[in-house]
């Protein structure tokens, strides 16, 4: 079945500093998904990217969706305490999505 | 506001109790989802729903059974309990096939003494 990894698993960053998480699916994916989940809180969506090569933008945050539509990847610019959490990337395979393990952010201010 | 309710944040039961967790949206969403979150596992998902009755296995079917009687509520039952499903469960739901927002419930931690 279509596996979903994603690296690094941790990452401590400064407050300032730049992150990226990245997303590799065995398979082509029709989409891909981003979620965050604060500590002690559940996933919440951030964005879907559907389109090969798409690149899409929220304020800090910018998404990738590579060319062959297996790959993806979340760059934060200047790291903010309010972005700690865990990131994870998801594919959509039929009915489901399949998650990444996730990018655990710690930032230290 | 889409509203995903999961009726018991935390639960303690024991090794071969029958443990029910409920969830409930309120969006008239086709599909719902079960999930166990773990450490360095990251969400895997037991089974899904995609109308009323219909239920399909995940990764992770095995000790777990589902029921949807009613589109807005999706039960994950584990008729059996085991230390190992000692887990944070996390229930979803959507509108769209294959595409669309998941929306979460809070999560529902099991510890299985």
């Amino acid at each position: 079945g279509q596996q979903v990894m994603q690296i690094p698993q941790y990452q401590h960053v400064q407050e300032g500093e730049d992150f990226t998480t990245y997303c590799n699916s065995s398979t082509t994916l029709s989409n891909i998904q981003w979620y965050k989940q604060r500590p002690g809180g559940h996933p919440v969506f951030l964005i879907q990217l559907v389109k090969s090569g798409e690149v899409k933008k929220q304020k800090r945050l910018t998404f990738q969706f590579g060319e062959a539509k297996k790959n993806s990847s979340l760059h934060i610019t200047a790291t903010q305490t309010t972005d700690v959490g865990t990131y994870f990337c998801a594919g959509n395979s039929g009915y489901a999505l399949n998650f990444g393990k996730g990018t655990s952010l710690l930032v230290t201010p | 506001d889409v509203k995903v309710t999961q009726s018991s944040r935390y639960l303690v039961k024991r090794t071969g109790e029958k443990v029910f967790l409920e969830c409930v949206q309120d969006m008239d969403h086709e599909n719902m989802f079960w999930y166990r979150q773990d450490p360095g596992l990251g969400l895997r998902l037991i089974y899904f729903s995609y109308d009323v009755k219909m239920k399909e296995k995940g990764d992770i079917p095995e000790g777990y059974s589902v029921s949807r009687e009613k589109k807005e509520r999706f039960s994950l039952i584990l008729e059996s309990a085991s230390t190992n499903q000692t887990s944070m469960y996390l229930c979803a739901s959507r509108w769209g096939f294959g595409t669309g927002e998941l929306f979460f419930g809070e999560g529902s931690r099991l510890t299985v003494l």
